[in-house]
Formats: C-alpha cells, sequence, structure tokens
C-alpha cells in the first residue's frame, strides 16, 4: 500500500538557518503530494502541494520538488524563522480517491531566536 | 479561505460513556468528511470516509459499532465514540473536501479526547 517517510525530529534550527525536512514515499500510479503544517492549538493547513512529476510547490519561502525518480519531496526553506515552529507533515494522496491522504510521521522543527 | 470546526475541542468522559464530535464546514458544503485519529507523537491514521446522504466506509481494523460516524448534511458530519475506554483517548481530527473542488483538503482544530 502507499506510505510516506519522513526524517525523524525534532529538529532544532536557529533563527535564519537552511531548513530541509527529508520525505520520500511509495504508491502506486502517480499520486499528488502535500506538505501540512500544524501549529501549536491549531488544526493542520496545507503549507504546499504537487501534482505531477517536477512540478515545484512554494508557500511562505518553503519549496518542495516532486522527484519521481527518487520518489521524494523534500521540504526546504533557506531562512527559517521562530514562527516557522511547528510540526510538518508530508503526505500523499494516491489512485482515485483523491481526499484519503497517506501521511508520514511528522516531523517537529523548533526554530530558535 | 475554507473553514472546518470541530467541536469539543476538547473532552474528558468516563469510561463506558459515549462522545459525539462535530465537524462542521463554515463556508463551503462538503459532500466528503474524512475522520483521522492522531496518536501523541505518531501521524495521523485514516478511521473512515463520511459521505453525505450514505453510510461511512471505514478502513480496514477501525471497528465500526465503536465509531459511528453520520453525514446528515453538506455541512455536518459527526463522529460517536460510543462506550469510551481509556485506549480510545486520542486527538481526533476531521477534515472536509469542498463540493466543487476535488483539490485542497481543510482540516478541523482537532478535538481531544480523554477517557478515564
Amino acid at each position: 500500500g502507499d506510505s510516506v517517510t519522513q526524517m525523524e525530529g525534532p529538529v532544532t534550527l536557529s533563527e535564519e538557518a537552511f531548513l530541509t525536512i527529508n520525505c520520500t514515499y511509495t504508491a502506486t500510479g502517480y499520486p499528488s503530494l502535500f506538505w501540512y503544517v500544524q501549529y501549536p492549538g491549531e488544526g493542520l493547513q496545507l503549507l504546499l502541494k504537487a501534482t505531477k512529476a517536477d512540478d515545484k510547490g512554494s508557500n511562505k519561502g518553503f519549496e518542495a520538488t516532486y522527484r519521481k525518480e527518487t520518489t521524494s519531496f523534500h521540504l526546504e526553506k533557506g531562512s527559517v524563522q521562530v514562527s516557522d515552529s511547528a510540526v510538518y507533515f508530508c503526505a500523499l494522496a494516491g489512485g482515485t480517491s483523491y481526499g484519503k491522504l497517506t501521511f508520514g510521521q511528522g516531523t517537529i522543527l523548533t526554530v530558535h531566536p | 479561505g475554507a473553514v472546518v470546526s470541530q467541536h469539543p475541542s476538547w473532552v474528558i468522559c468516563k469510561s463506558g460513556t459515549s462522545v459525539k464530535i462535530e465537524c462542521r464546514s463554515l463556508d463551503f458544503q462538503a459532500t466528503t468528511m474524512f475522520w483521522y485519529r492522531q496518536f501523541p507523537k505518531q501521524s495521523l491514521m485514516l478511521m473512515a470516509t463520511s459521505n453525505e446522504g450514505s453510510k461511512a466506509t471505514y478502513e480496514q481494523g477501525v471497528e465500526k459499532d465503536k465509531f459511528l460516524i453520520n453525514h446528515a448534511s453538506l455541512t455536518l458530519s459527526t463522529l460517536t465514540v460510543t462506550s469510551a475506554h481509556p485506549e480510545d483517548s486520542s486527538f481526533y481530527i476531521c477534515s472536509a473536501r469542498r463540493q466543487t473542488n476535488t483539490g485542497e483538503l481543510f482540516f478541523g482544530e482537532g478535538s481531544r479526547l480523554t477517557v478515564l
């Protein structure tokens, strides 16, 4: 079945540091890929998405490129802020049921001033 | 933007009682809603797909008699945890897909259930 594997956390960075959170997936066909963010005390919010190979999703300075050859969708940001502290989930939606998401285990990011 | 609201945000109940959690799409109609369960420091696990006007579709291993789902209108789905036990304590999250948009899912804030 479909699965998503994220790098284990927690990740702790200083403000303005470079961020990479690795995500790889296993799926049949050509899934759509997502990054969701969960800020403390809030629900999940879509951060960015990519629906086909080589697509780059971007939002709020975050980027991720859909790499079919390496089955990866790594999240990057060039300069993190304290306000980026949150839990980040990589997810995929495959097959014909677009709404059924398979999530990675989540990565806790803490950014210090 | 679209908003999905869950209620209650947290609930504590005694073992053996039933608890109902509501999921509402506030500014759009949702033909499909999804219920997830999130264990501490773990990922979200899909429990069931709730379709307006029809029976929910449960994922393998989820007890349909334990977790009753009703999607009576295009803006409301409910999850009832029947005869709750301490092992049912968890964070339950719903999401909704806009009726005319097959893309983005919108998530509720989650409901934390603690069964004593």
